[in-house]
């Protein structure tokens, strides 16, 4: 079936480094896309979100990269500092939005873990 | 500007019993969802409602969850009887619209189910 997934499942790196996690997706009608962020005993936070006319976005420290070609998404986290250790999921739009309703499929989430 | 509001934050219930679960969304926000977080995965949609209609509930297990979005703000969800599976956070999301908007989540309500 169509899924979300993650390609390693932990990370670790250095304070100060910068951080690179990876997400291939299934559907290639998928057109919009998410990366969100979850600390211990919290609900997702939204990181940054990109669409399927675009192949990069960036934000504060953050930079979403979009491969349509080989249906790859990354997030790249630069000067990573301790306050980024968390589980970070990519999520999906497996159909255009304005049939599903904006239904969004999740993958199992990297944790990325940093070192001071 | 509030996040997504949910109540209560943390329960712990027997099996056969019953729960619900509260949600107020962002202000102005007319798109509706509730999600199920099992342990080390990530969440899985359970219902989405634009304003008080229903869009996709098709993996709500119907049997035992029932949820409600009366007036297109607030929305509850239930779960009668409750198994030892549904141990979970459950998840409450909004965004503006279904098109073209984030998707904004609150901090959730984690079920025990003994």
């Amino acid at each position: 079936g169509e899924s979300v997934g993650l390609h390693l499942p932990t990370l670790s790196v250095q304070e100060g480094d910068n951080s690179i996690i990876n997400c291939a997706y299934s559907n290639s009608a998928s057109d919009y896309f998410i990366w969100y962020k979850q600390e211990s005993g919290k609900g997702p936070q939204f990181i940054i979100d990109i669409r399927s006319n675009m192949d990069k976005r960036q934000g504060q420290r953050v930079t979403v990269l979009l491969n349509k070609t080989v249906k790859h998404l990354s997030l790249q986290i630069a000067a990573t500092q301790p306050g980024d250790s968390a589980v970070y999921f990519c999520a999906e739009t497996p159909a255009p939005r304005r049939n599903q309703g904006g239904k969004l499929i999740f993958g199992q989430g990297t944790e990325l873990s940093v070192k001071p | 500007e509030a996040g997504v509001a949910q109540s209560p934050r943390y329960k712990i219930i027997e099996k056969r019993q019953s729960v619900a679960f509260w949600c107020n969304p962002i202000s102005g926000h007319a798109t509706l969802y509730w999600y199920q977080q099992i342990l080390g995965q990530g969440p899985k949609l359970l219902i989405q409602f634009q304003n008080n209609g229903v869009v996709d509930d098709s993996q709500l297990p119907k049997d035992r969850f029932s949820a409600e979005r009366l007036k297109g703000v607030d929305s509850t969800l239930k779960i009668q009887p409750a198994k030892l599976e549904d141990s979970a956070v459950y998840l409450c999301a909004s965004s503006r619209n279904p098109t073209g908007d984030a998707i904004y989540f609150g901090e959730g309500s984690w079920l025990t189910v003994v």
